[in-house]
């Protein structure tokens, strides 16, 4: 069974930093892209980052970009996502998801999500 | 970036009903288009890829149709546990692009 599991958000000041886990099981995880996306506080949703499988290649929405970093470990099975001059608007559920194939999209499975808050 | 905007944002119906749900891409993405559900409180989950094909798992009362600019989501006889926000998302030029969701409640 796939499963993905984020974990690591909390409540942070603005200017402050976060790293979020995506721990993934059930299937051959270095053969896979990764991405983020966050949904704000009743709001929909909103692409982050992706990575892929081998961590050579990473992309960023311009909101995050310089700010935050991807990266995985295959070898964990887990993908980071630093988060650094965190602001209000970062304020979200940010969500690990898996593709369809080896290729960078579709979009397949979801994590549950975790949630990070900025604010003073 | 391509924008995406769907139609309704809400709309209200009774179990059994058929339900459609537009989304419309600003420029062309040819078929390659995702819909989600979300249930409220829940993570997202995929439900149909490159605009008709369905995610494994997924009941055949949903589907999925259109290509180029305009898609369609068919539910063909509503069910209680339908009741969710679908979204749509392109993936044919960077960034990925969502639509602003669609709230089907119950009548």
């Amino acid at each position: 069974e796939v499963q993905l599991v984020e974990s690591g958000g909390g409540l942070v000041q603005p200017g402050g930093s976060l790293r979020l886990s995506c721990s993934a099981s059930g299937f051959t995880f270095s053969s896979f892209p990764v991405h983020w996306v966050r949904q704000a506080p009743g709001k929909g949703l909103e692409y982050v980052s992706s990575i892929n499988h081998n961590g050579y290649t990473t992309y960023y929405a311009d909101s995050v970009r310089g700010r935050f970093t991807i990266s995985r470990d295959n070898s964990k099975n887990t993908v980071w996502l630093q988060m650094t001059s965190l602001r209000a608007e970062d304020t979200a559920v940010y969500y690990c998801v898996k593709v369809s194939n080896s290729g960078w999209w579709p979009l397949d499975y979801w994590g549950q999500g975790t949630l990070v808050t900025v604010s003073s | 970036d391509i924008q995406m905007t769907q139609s309704p944002s809400s709309l209200s119906a009774s179990a059994g009903d058929r339900v459609t749900i537009t989304c419309r891409a600003s420029q062309g993405i040819s078929n390659y288009l995702t819909w989600i559900q979300q249930k409220p409180g829940k993570a997202p989950k995929s439900l149909i890829y490159a605009a008709s094909n369905l995610q494994s798992g997924v009941p055949s009362r949903f589907s999925g149709s259109g290509s180029g600019t305009e898609f369609t989501l068919t539910i063909s006889s509503l069910q209680p546990e339908d009741f969710a926000t679908y979204y749509c998302q392109q993936y044919n030029s960077f960034p990925p692009t969502f639509g602003g969701g669609t709230k089907v409640e119950i009548k």
